[in-house]
């Protein structure tokens, strides 16, 4: 296994549904990110873990949920979403947070019917 | 929220010409601009972190230059070629560790 991945690659489901996604990376960085793409929008960085401790939570709905359980896996926690949060979710790692490039999973797409 | 503007937000060029797109972002609380590549089908891709002003990087036929005094960041690409043809993306990281990204530029080569 080489950089980050993120499973699963695609998602369908319903408004009252609870799913996870999961993001792992193999690269031994500290920081973890959550980026949503939504159709003709920039990229929207959604949350930040340093080291397994959330340091930033750009205003999003309480119906994403992140975790961290460790420093190599992030998940995201998703539950009564709505048709407006179908985009694409890509995981990002980087050595530490600030000014270090960051390394891109393939992202998750995800449709709320 | 802060404003990363890219232009043009799409490109097309001929196999061999160079081409160059902006990136411009606030000149206050600068910490770091960073671009990606990002092409159909993959995940963005680190091209460049720059910090300082004035800082020129260089990676093949990619080049790119830094002004944080006025807030803008020049992509460079000379001699495109077909697999040059992604999306650009470029990354304003200010000093509370908060990341902007812009729409890109998608830039197409034909061959």
């Amino acid at each position: 296994e080489t950089g980050v991945t993120q499973t699963p690659r695609h998602l369908v489901m319903g408004m009252t549904n609870k799913k996870s996604l999961k993001c792992e990376q193999h690269l031994g960085h500290n920081a973890m990110y959550w980026y949503k793409q939504s159709a003709k929008k920039p990229l929207e960085l959604m949350f930040v873990y340093s080291l397994e401790e959330r340091v930033e939570n750009n205003s999003v709905p309480s119906r994403f949920s992140p975790e961290c359980p460790n420093s190599s896996h992030l998940f995201l926690h998703l539950h009564t979403l709505q048709p407006e949060d179908s985009a694409l979710y890509l995981c990002a790692s980087s050595q530490e947070t600030g000014g270090y490039e960051q390394y891109f999973g393939p992202g998750t797409r995800l449709t709320v019917t | 929220i802060l404003n990363v503007e890219q232009s043009p937000q799409s490109l097309h060029v001929q196999e061999g010409d160079s081409t160059n797109f902006t990136c411009s972002f606030p000149s206050s609380n600068f910490y770091a601009l960073h671009w990606y590549r990002w092409e159909t089908a993959k995940s963005p891709e680190a091209l460049f972190v720059m910090t300082l002003n004035g800082d020129e990087k260089k990676k093949g036929r990619i080049s790119a230059t830094l002004n944080t005094k006025e807030g803008y960041s020049y992509l460079y690409i000379k001699g495109s070629q077909p697999e040059d043809s992604a999306t650009y993306l470029c990354a304003f990281t200010d000093n509370f560790n908060k990341f902007y990204f812009g729409s890109g530029t998608k830039l197409n080569v034909k061959p």
